[in-house]
This record gives structure tokens, C-alpha cells and sequence, in this order.
């Protein structure tokens, strides 16, 4: 099974700071790699898919990148709306694998 | 629009079984893979089943974690998709979704195993 190691598990920043959370595969998943935004009491909602491509409605602020094994989503500018649960998804292959999630609080 | 809406959650003794439904809407359903994905009370997402489109003749996939005791099936006329799970564990309690493809997503089923 492909291992996703998701970090940070948790993190805060302030509104207008940079932010990357990154989600390292154990083995090659080429680009297919999906990161959700996921509100208390509500379902994941992709936001990038491809491991860099916007998902419809998401703010620019927003991106994904690759670096090898290592994938990151960035949020360029912090905005209060973006306090979430973050989660990483590998589709390359069956068993579908998560991260273990990022909990992203604003200070 | 595409809507998944599950139902037949709900609370059940350890060794029961139980069966959740998820109604496909806006799409055409036997196009699609469809997966079960669940979220444990404070926990991250764990994948545990699929269902290949007609394509790839709705085949199934698994997790270790559910093998051998939950079963993913379609009912390709009413664009039902099912996951009968039998000898269930307290550890299977959780936030059951399905989604089409981990891209669309219902709202979520919640299933409690206790005594």
C-alpha cells in the first residue's frame, strides 16, 4: 500500500501569513494526488486535483506543487474562511490512501 | 448537478449488520467508479471500498480493514449504490460517505457500534 505522510498534523497562523501543508508518497504516485478542505460537520470538498490544478470555485489563493515524492498545498494569504481540516488523497492506485490530515487553526 | 445523498445509518449492537444506501442523481451512474469512504468520531478519512463503472464491469475493491465482511453493489436502474456490512465492531463507527470518483461527495451516514 502507498503510505501518505501528511505534516503538520496541526498548525496556527495569522490571518495574511503564508501557509504549506505537505504530504510526502512512499512510492510514485505520479501527479495523482488530491487535497481537500474539509469544515466541521461537513464533507471534504476538493480544492486541488492533479496535485496542481484548481478545483472550480476555489479561490486563487490556493495552489498545490510537486517535489519529487513531496506534495504541498499552499494558501498565500490566509484568510479567516480557511480555518479547515486539510486532507491529502493518493489515486494512483487501489487501496486509495489519505494523509492523516493537517487541523489548520488562524491565531 | 450531481447529488449523493446516503441513508441507513444508525445504531447497532457489535455482530450486527447493516445496510447503507446512497442515491446518485445528475449523472450517469454506471459511467462512474464509486467509492465508500469513512471518518471516524475526531479521526482522518479512511478509504474501505469501490465499485469499478460498467467499463470494468463494476468490479470491487476493498480495504484490509473491511474485507471479507462489507460488500459494495450497485443497483444500476434506480442509481443506487449499497454497502452491506455484516459483523460489525465498534471500531467501525463513523461518518460512512459515498463519492463519485473522491470528487463529489454526499453528506455522510453516521453508523454507531456499541452495546
Amino acid at each position: 500500500d502507498i503510505q501518505m505522510t501528511q505534516s503538520p498534523s496541526s498548525m496556527s497562523a495569522s490571518l495574511g501569513d503564508r501557509v504549506t501543508i505537505t504530504c510526502q508518497a512512499s512510492q510514485d504516485i505520479g501527479n495523482n494526488l488530491i487535497w481537500f478542505q474539509q469544515k466541521p460537520g461537513k464533507s471534504p470538498r476538493p480544492m486541488i486535483y492533479y496535485a496542481t490544478n484548481l478545483a472550480n470555485g476555489v479561490p486563487s489563493r490556493f495552489s498545490g506543487s510537486r517535489s519529487g515524492s513531496d506534495y504541498s498545498l499552499t494558501i498565500s494569504s490566509l484568510e479567516s474562511e480557511d480555518m479547515a481540516d486539510y486532507h491529502c488523497l493518493q489515486y494512483k492506485q487501489y487501496p486509495l490512501t489519505f494523509g492523516s490530515g493537517t487541523k489548520l487553526e488562524i491565531k | 448537478e450531481v447529488k449523493l445523498v446516503e441513508y441507513g445509518g444508525g445504531l447497532v449492537q457489535p455482530g450486527a449488520s447493516l445496510r447503507l444506501s446512497c442515491e446518485a442523481s445528475g449523472f450517469t451512474f454506471s459511467d462512474f467508479y464509486m467509492e465508500w469512504i469513512r471518518q471516524a468520531p475526531g479521526k482522518g478519512l479512511e478509504w474501505i471500498a469501490a465499485s469499478r463503472n460498467k467499463a470494468n464491469d463494476y468490479s470491487t475493491v476493498y480495504s484490509a480493514s473491511v474485507k471479507d465482511r462489507f460488500t459494495i453493489s450497485r443497483d444500476t436502474y434506480k442509481s443506487i449504490l449499497y454497502l452491506q456490512m455484516n459483523t460489525l465492531k465498534p471500531e467501525d463507527t463513523a461518518i460512512y460517505y459515498c463519492a463519485r470518483e473522491v470528487r463529489d461527495w454526499g453528506q455522510g451516514v453516521m453508523v454507531t457500534v456499541s452495546s
